[in-house]
């Protein structure tokens, strides 16, 4: 996971704030994807995203939650009006161009009280 | 709904033995196949990528995909306690872009 970039590592929120999640894909990357994922669950996919695209967000819900990945700087997870449930570690993954390896950063883990 | 299924453990392997991870998946037309590993409180690294029927070996690591059958999986020869881990079956589906993740393995090389 050398290279992919998130911050915050750990985000502490109370109900109804909003929380912000950043992911820096690796040098040369233009493909991103946001995971979710529940204390001793998988990974859960989210949205995928390419430069100035939203690609794929069947995984996303509904409300609250929205993604973008502008032209320039990094893609941005935003959460609304935070809920307990949204407790969890979010974690991005960049896109490899040869062999279509996804490359993960170290993830957010997002605690609301 | 396109699925991935793996058994979620623990399975306990003894020190030195041959550590076996299995998964299914639901959609005939997937063309690639990850193993990941995720240490406790980590992320997820890559260990290997399958896209062909057969073996494919790297190391300790033997992964094999059946098309037929539908399963694709993961061996770990001269299994070592650091590879005491959860292993998650990823698999890339031909009709869509994103990957989709089993739940994870967790492995147990007991000493």
């Amino acid at each position: 996971n050398a290279g992919v970039m998130q911050n915050p590592r750990h985000l502490v929120r109370r109900r109804g704030q909003e929380a912000r999640l950043r992911c820096s894909p690796m040098k040369g990357h233009s493909h991103v994807y946001w995971y979710r994922q529940l204390p001793e669950e998988g990974l859960k996919f989210m949205v995928y995203l390419q430069k100035e695209n939203i690609i794929d967000e069947s995984g996303m819900p509904k409300e609250r939650f929205s993604a973008e990945f502008p032209k320039e700087g990094p893609s941005i997870l935003r959460i609304q009006q935070v809920v307990r449930g949204d407790s969890a570690a979010y974690f991005c993954a960049s896109l490899g161009q040869r062999e279509e390896t996804q490359y993960f950063g170290p993830g957010t883990r997002l605690l609301v009280l | 709904q396109k699925e991935v299924e793996q058994n979620s453990g623990p399975l306990s392997v003894p020190e030195g033995a041959i550590a076996s991870l299995n998964c299914t998946y639901s959609d005939r037309g997937s063309q690639s196949f990850f193993w990941y590993r995720q240490y406790s409180g980590k992320s997820p690294e890559l260990i290997m990528f399958i896209y062909s029927n057969g073996d494919k070996e790297d190391g300790r690591f033997t992964a094999q995909l059946n098309k037929a059958s539908q399963y694709v999986s993961l061996l770990i020869r001269d299994s070592q306690p650091s590879d005491s881990a959860t292993y998650l079956c990823a698999v890339k589906y031909s009709s869509a872009s994103k990957i989709i993740f089993g739940s994870g393995t967790r492995l147990s090389i007991r000493p």
